[in-house]
């Protein structure tokens, strides 16, 4: 399968806790998206990477979020001291021109 | 800032017909991109279709077409002859052509596809 995959596909974790997601793009894609999503809404831009730099963040990026990709290739999504109000779909995207394609996505649960 | 929106409620259609799902934008942007896509209940967001803002022609993929008007500043999706598994959330997105392709998405619209 050569789409974009993403690992967790589900976590759940305790208030507090730190998580860690990954996401692999599609290999040829310079591009890399984190969005997050909530129930009944559409998904929100968090962050984008051209290759290993990281251009953009998002104001709902608190500094409790972190998002790296070293190699131009994977990235990871680090979420320190979890809140319930980061419970939500974090969804990864890749692009090489100008149609972001999607992972499946990771559903954080914090109790 | 960029702007999608989606009022429909929830909609329904019967098999084999079409359905036009509605979006709205709002940009000061010259030049943009309009995407659609699909959200089946596995959460994986599917694309189905771009438009250029630049581009003459309506987009088609299949049995989506864009229906883009302008002037009206409108990007509905036309889906033609329902499927029972076209049943799903759909989300219009928008971009700034010419800087990155950070998208901003509308709240979606249901389409229940009834047999």
């Amino acid at each position: 399968d050569t789409g974009v995959s993403q690992d967790p596909r589900h976590k759940i974790t305790k208030r507090g806790q730190n998580v860690t997601f990954r996401c692999d793009p599609i290999s040829e894609h310079n591009r890399l998206y984190w969005y997050r999503q909530t129930l009944g809404q559409g998904p929100e831009f968090l962050t984008y990477f051209q290759n290993e730099a990281q251009l953009e963040k998002s104001r709902l990026l608190s500094d409790r979020f972190s998002a790296e990709r070293p190699k131009g290739s994977f990235s990871t999504l680090e979420i320190q001291r979890t809140e319930q109000g980061d419970s939500a779909m974090y969804l990864c995207a890749s692009s090489l021109k100008l149609s972001p394609f999607f992972g499946p996505g990771t559903r954080l649960t914090v109790l | 800032a960029q702007k999608i929106t989606q009022t429909q409620p929830g909609m329904f259609v019967q098999e084999k017909e079409a359905v036009t799902l509605d979006c709205t934008y709002d940009t000061s942007d010259q030049s943009y991109g309009l995407f659609w896509y699909k959200q089946p209940s596995s959460g994986e967001m599917i694309f189905l279709i771009y438009q250029g803002s630049y581009d003459e022609q309506n987009a088609t993929e299949g049995r989506y077409s864009l229906n883009f008007q302008k002037a009206r500043k409108s990007a509905n999706l036309v889906i033609s002859a329902s499927q029972l598994g076209d049943s799903a959330m759909y989300f219009c997105a928008m971009t700034r052509r010419l800087a990155n392709s950070k998208l901003t998405f509308g709240k979606g619209i249901t389409l229940s596809v009834r047999p």
